[in-house]
């Protein structure tokens, strides 16, 4: 079990890009959840997903931003036109419900 | 007001040395974790707990549901131990996490 696998680690986009991270779950796991860090802040809710539905989008800038979770391949999240405010890492965590969260290494995002 | 505070905000301490880190929070939970990050690293999660206490190794995390307050203990304490510890919380029907600052714990040989 390869445990929550995030792709890239680093990515480098200049502003008015479009940035796309990926998230494969823990094996068996049927719920994502997208978490952004921004430098020198906490860790804030984005959007919470399950396979075909998003659940909860409550953290989710309403412009730019959108994320899924087909039925087969990762979760992505997608970062339209970038800004140098979107510069963070984003972090991708994976459960089966109610059992324990397990996290990616996360993606750095740098716009520039 | 954060829903999810800590202290102390940073922490310096000698190896070998006892550390305890608080948690407050001011809302419903069903779960808490104790999470880990290293500089530019990701994310462990050490503990979820949402009564008692767990042991796992020098580490012992505790919580008071009544008093809404968890502790996370380090016992001889070492410089690997050197990292960020994120109190998180699981809110709501969608248990998504809310999330303390964090304190940054450095270990000086």
């Amino acid at each position: 079990n390869a445990g929550v696998m995030q792709n890239p680690r680093h990515l480098v986009r200049r502003r008015g890009q479009e940035a796309r991270l990926r998230c494969s779950p823990m094996k068996g796991h049927s719920h994502v959840y997208w978490y952004r860090q921004l430098p020198e802040e906490g860790l804030k809710f984005m959007v919470y997903l399950q396979k075909e539905n998003i659940i909860d989008e409550s953290g989710m800038p309403k412009e730019r931003f959108s994320a899924e979770f087909p039925k087969e391949g990762p979760s992505i999240l997608r970062i339209q036109q970038v800004v140098r405010g979107d510069s963070a890492a984003y972090f991708c965590a994976s459960s089966q419900g109610q059992g324990t969260t397990f996290f990616g290494q996360g993606t750095r995002l740098t716009v520039v | 007001k954060n829903e999810v505070e800590q202290s102390p905000q940073n922490l310096t301490a000698q190896e070998g040395e006892f550390i305890t880190i608080n948690c407050s929070y001011s809302v419903g939970i069903s779960a808490l974790h104790w999470l880990q990050q290293h500089p530019g690293g990701g994310i462990v999660s050490l503990f979820m707990l949402s009564s008692g206490k767990k042991k796992h190794g020098r580490l012992i995390a505790t919580i008071n549901i009544q008093e809404k307050h968890s502790s996370l203990h380090i016992t001889a304490s070492h410089p690997r131990d050197s990292a960020v510890y994120i109190c998180a919380v699981v809110t709501g029907a969608n248990s998504k996490l809310t999330f303390g600052k964090g304190i940054t714990l450095s270990v000086r040989p």
